[in-house]
């Protein structure tokens, strides 16, 4: 099936700094991949879509210059966290949608980023 | 808007025992549903899907029926294992937003041996 890997798994920061996550699909081309952020025993809240070659569009509430979503390529998404703060901890991850035969409408999950700002 | 409801958890069972967890929508038209599956540590794998209703989505034991009367997707499986404990999200795909998917709060299910 198809694969969608995101790099890194883990990452601490110090608060203020900014960390990028990469998110990839690794045997399809992805027009369109999404960012999620899940906290704690709770489910996926949707953050953006990000569509390759314009820009992201971002769900009510969550700040577009906080987190800077970029879709360069079929194959490659980065969502960066800027000036992270405690409050941005959370486990980050990515989807692709795979537009191609059998499940055009399916979404293919990478493994998540624990982000932790200290 | 388009929501999804699924039971409370966390659901615990004995090895071998009958899973159900409970899963209904709300959605504008015939929206695909979803079961996806988050292992300990892990990120979400699909697990099973019906894009229609009164098809059944299977997978690893797991069934689901699409059931458009009673706007439900209840997960089954009749023998459940040890290494089935996870969180069990049921999902549906919005025809309404652009097709994301949105997710219910999730199950965790905890299997004693």
């Amino acid at each position: 099936g198809a694969v969608v890997s995101q790099h890194p798994s883990r990452v601490i920061c110090k608060s203020g700094t900014s960390v990028k996550i990469e998110c990839r699909s690794l045997d399809f081309q992805a027009t369109t991949m999404f960012w999620y952020r899940q906290f704690p025993k709770k489910s996926l809240m949707l953050m953006a879509t990000s569509n390759e070659g314009s820009k992201a569009t971002y769900e009510q509430g969550v700040e577009k210059d906080k987190f800077l979503i970029n879709h360069a390529s079929l194959t490659l998404s980065t969502l960066t966290v800027t000036s992270a703060h405690p409050e941005d901890s959370s486990f980050y991850i990515c989807s692709a949608r795979d537009p191609g035969p059998p499940n055009p409408d399916t979404q293919y999950f990478g493994p998540g980023t624990r982000l932790t700002v200290l | 808007g388009d929501s999804v409801t699924q039971m409370e958890g966390p659901v615990t069972l004995s090895e071998e025992a009958f899973l159900t967890i409970n899963c209904t929508y709300t959605a504008t038209g015939y929206p695909s549903l979803f079961w996806y599956v988050q292992y300990p540590g892990e990120g979400l794998q699909l697990l099973l899907k019906a894009t229609k209703a009164d098809d059944k989505g299977s997978n690893k034991g797991f069934e689901a029926t699409y059931r458009k009367e009673t706007t439900s997707f209840h997960l089954e499986k009749g023998s459940v294992q040890v290494s089935d404990s996870a969180v069990y999200f049921c999902a549906l795909n919005s025809l309404s937003s652009a097709s994301k998917i949105i997710f219910g709060s999730g199950t965790r299910l905890s299997i004693r041996p």
